[in-house]
């Protein structure tokens, strides 16, 4: 049973640039969320994505993008890179429910670095 | 807006010592208490997590509990080991099918043998 995986692992980027990261969820989920972990901090959520739609978005400008594919994977675009968001981005897959939600899985992160 | 507090931001104790972790959320909404850990360079895992119509759960060492009223919630952990050591976080979400998870700031766990 696949976990859920990220790619790359590692990113390097400069001010301005463009990135976007990757994410498969967990075999069986339908569900994807962006999390944001600076250095030091607790994971804070981005986005979250459902039938190819953005369901929830948290506190985070218009650079920041998604999509979700019809295979439920899952990308994450950020433009116009600033030195603030090199960080640990993390993709948690899940499947909605009602009583019982089925737990977030995370992924292993990729480590953006803005130079 | 929502938040989650956590305290201590550190803890150290010896082999065998209980530790303890405290949490408090803001959203009086939140009904779903997750608790993750994550070791040095790994992704966070889920180590027990209680949803808002119980008040305690435990699973072997671990046990999480649950105050509605006061909007707390701590993580137990007994009999504690070398490989219990690394950052523990809290988290609150509404039970809105589709989860919003609000982190708490972390606690680093040091277990010394």
């Amino acid at each position: 049973d696949a976990g859920v995986t990220q790619s790359p692992t590692h990113l390097i980027k400069t001010r301005g640039q463009q990135v976007t990261l990757r994410c498969s969820p967990k075999s069986g989920h339908d569900t994807v969320s962006w999390y944001q972990q600076a250095l030091g901090q607790g994971p804070q959520f981005i986005f979250q994505y459902y039938e190819e739609e953005e369901r929830q978005r948290g506190n985070f400008p218009d650079r920041f993008s998604g999509h979700q594919f019809p295979n439920y994977s899952s990308e994450l675009n950020v433009n116009a890179l600033l030195l603030g968001d090199s960080a640990l981005y993390l993709c948690a897959s899940s499947t909605p429910g009602t009583e019982n939600q089925e737990t977030q899985y995370f992924g292993p992160g990729t480590r953006l670095l803005v130079l | 807006g929502e938040n989650v507090e956590q305290h201590p931001s550190t803890l150290s104790v010896q082999e065998g010592d209980s530790a303890v972790i405290k949490c408090t959320y803001s959203d009086s909404a939140s009904n779903y208490f997750p608790w993750y850990k994550q070791e040095l360079g790994k992704r966070p895992q889920l180590i027990i997590d209680i949803r808002s119509n119980v008040g305690e759960k435990k699973d072997q060492r671990i046990a999480v509990t649950l105050n509605k009223t006061a909007k707390h919630f701590s993580l137990h952990i007994t009999e504690t080991q070398p490989e219990d050591s690394a950052v523990y976080f809290c988290a609150a979400s509404r039970d809105t099918g589709f989860q919003k998870l609000v982190f708490g700031t972390g606690t680093r766990l040091l277990v010394s043998p």
